[in-house]
């Protein structure tokens, strides 16, 4: 089993949709998580930390589920330039921060 | 700004060459990685280093080699390079305590091997 696992989509939806991707995680003792974000033809860069309680910044919303062990990344309001490919990141213990293999989305006008 | 430099953008090079990829850190991280990427694998770690002379396999470590002798520079070695190598390879640094990390990344380097 993968350490970390995304449907890799791709989602396509229309301007101001609101999508949701999920990635589930197999190491129960992982103790940080956080979404990247991946431009096409670019270097993954981070979205934001997921932490226990969810936190929001601006039109994007993390959760994360200890006890199903999956986080969860919200957009509302999608934007054309929200286009790209959402990677889940977990760290399992050590920092040897460990990748889904990502989630595509398209946001059409 | 953190800047991540990679040598090389695009590399070629033939089935049974050794084959250096250099990657350099300019804000005196402790930890550094190397993942490589392909289409529906997303990005796998191959080794990564928590500090000078250290380093740790990570999940696909064969046929690889790394060194850290300063802290600002990890390179990648593929001892003797074969078509199944081909691939886009990602140098990261990392800072942040627990909850906070976060990891900058390189601009990669493409590797053909033929």
């Amino acid at each position: 089993r993968k350490e970390v696992e995304q449907d890799p989509g791709p989602f396509n939806v229309p301007e101001g949709a609101t999508v949701a991707f999920n990635c589930t995680y197999s190491n129960s003792a992982s103790q940080s998580f956080f979404w990247y974000r991946q431009d096409c033809r670019k270097e993954p860069k981070l979205l934001m930390s997921v932490y226990s309680s969810g936190n929001e910044d601006g039109r994007f919303t993390a959760q994360l589920n200890r006890a199903s062990q999956y986080i969860s990344l919200l957009i509302r309001d999608s934007k054309l330039s929200d286009s790209a490919t959402y990677l889940c990141v977990v760290n399992p213990f050590n920092n040897d921060m460990r990748f889904g293999a990502g989630t595509r989305l398209t946001v059409k006008p | 700004d953190v800047k991540v430099t990679q040598s090389s953008r695009y590399l070629v090079k033939r089935t049974g060459e050794k084959v250096f990829l250099e990657c350099v850190q300019d804000m005196d991280h402790e930890n550094m990685f190397w993942y490589r990427q392909d289409p529906g694998l997303g990005l796998r770690l191959i080794y990564f280093s928590y500090d000078v002379k250290m380093k740790e396999k990570g999940d696909i470590p064969e046929g690889y080699s790394v060194s850290r002798e300063k802290k600002e520079r990890f390179s990648l070695i593929l001892e003797s390079a074969s078509t199944n190598q081909t691939s886009m390879y990602l140098c990261a640094s990392l800072t942040g305590g627990v909850g906070e990390e976060t990891q900058y990344f390189g601009p990669g380097t493409r590797l053909l091997v033929l």
